[in-house]
């Protein structure tokens, strides 16, 4: 079954605009991973919160977590063309799986 | 250094037919991980392997689903009598693992596309 629960399923804006992205999940975790996926093949890693962090930044990325509300959010500053992409987050697990648990994904569209 | 590497990278068979995926994970990475991506659904979790043992098989979906690693390096991951339900992207994953339960990031390949006629 799905971890994680991700808001909006779509989500549409203009070139230079910030993109928000949330993220729930359902269990306690070790951390948080956050990936952009381009035409459906591979993805590429983006950020990773733990459990004890609040808050991470990278670039024009920035990721909160909230474990009192199981929710995670990821922001994209100023954004570009090239971040047309699906955004998922995964959840690791605690209990020594090291499985990750992926979200359905947000599809970001930046128009030009 | 080069990253995962799978292939092949496309395959299209026929319904009944046995394939078999690899996944050559970044030299040294200690854990390699299967997921699943099916159309219209989010990644799911097949099988990892620490080492050349895998101590989680939980997604695998049916005893139709196998995978080895040999040498603690690369790994396939063989489908048989495959189904029309079996066609998805199969995404190969690996990490290095440095403490005892953590996850550290997985670094994924570019996955195999499997269309089963």
């Amino acid at each position: 079954s799905q971890q994680g629960e991700e808001d909006p399923q779509a989500l549409s804006i203009q070139e230079g605009e910030n993109a928000t992205m949330n993220c729930s999940y359902k269990t306690s975790i070790n951390n948080l991973q956050w990936y952009r996926q381009n035409s459906g093949r591979g993805l590429v890693h983006l950020i990773l919160i733990r459990s004890n962090e609040r808050e991470k930044h990278s670039g024009r990325l920035r990721v909160t977590l909230d474990t009192s509300k199981k929710s995670s959010s990821l922001l994209i500053t100023a954004s570009r063309a090239a971040d047309t992409a699906s955004y998922f987050c995964a959840t690791a697990i605690i209990q020594g799986a090291q499985k990750l648990v992926f979200g359905q994904g947000t599809r970001l569209t930046i128009n030009p | 250094g080069a990253g995962v590497s799978q292939s092949p990278s496309n395959k299209v068979t026929e319904k009944g037919k046995d394939v078999e995926l690899r996944c050559d994970p970044i030299s040294g990475h200690t854990a390699l991980y299967w997921y699943r991506q099916s159309l219209g659904q989010g990644l799911e979790f097949l099988i990892y392997f620490q080492g050349n043992s895998a101590p989680d098989k939980s997604g695998l979906p049916s005893d139709r689903f196998s995978a080895e690693r040999t040498g603690g390096s690369v790994s396939t991951l063989t489908i048989q009598r495959t189904q029309q339900e079996d066609s998805a992207v199969y995404l190969c994953a690996s990490s290095f693992l440095s403490r005892g339960l953590s996850t550290d990031t997985q670094y994924f390949g570019p996955g195999t596309r499997l269309t089963v006629l």
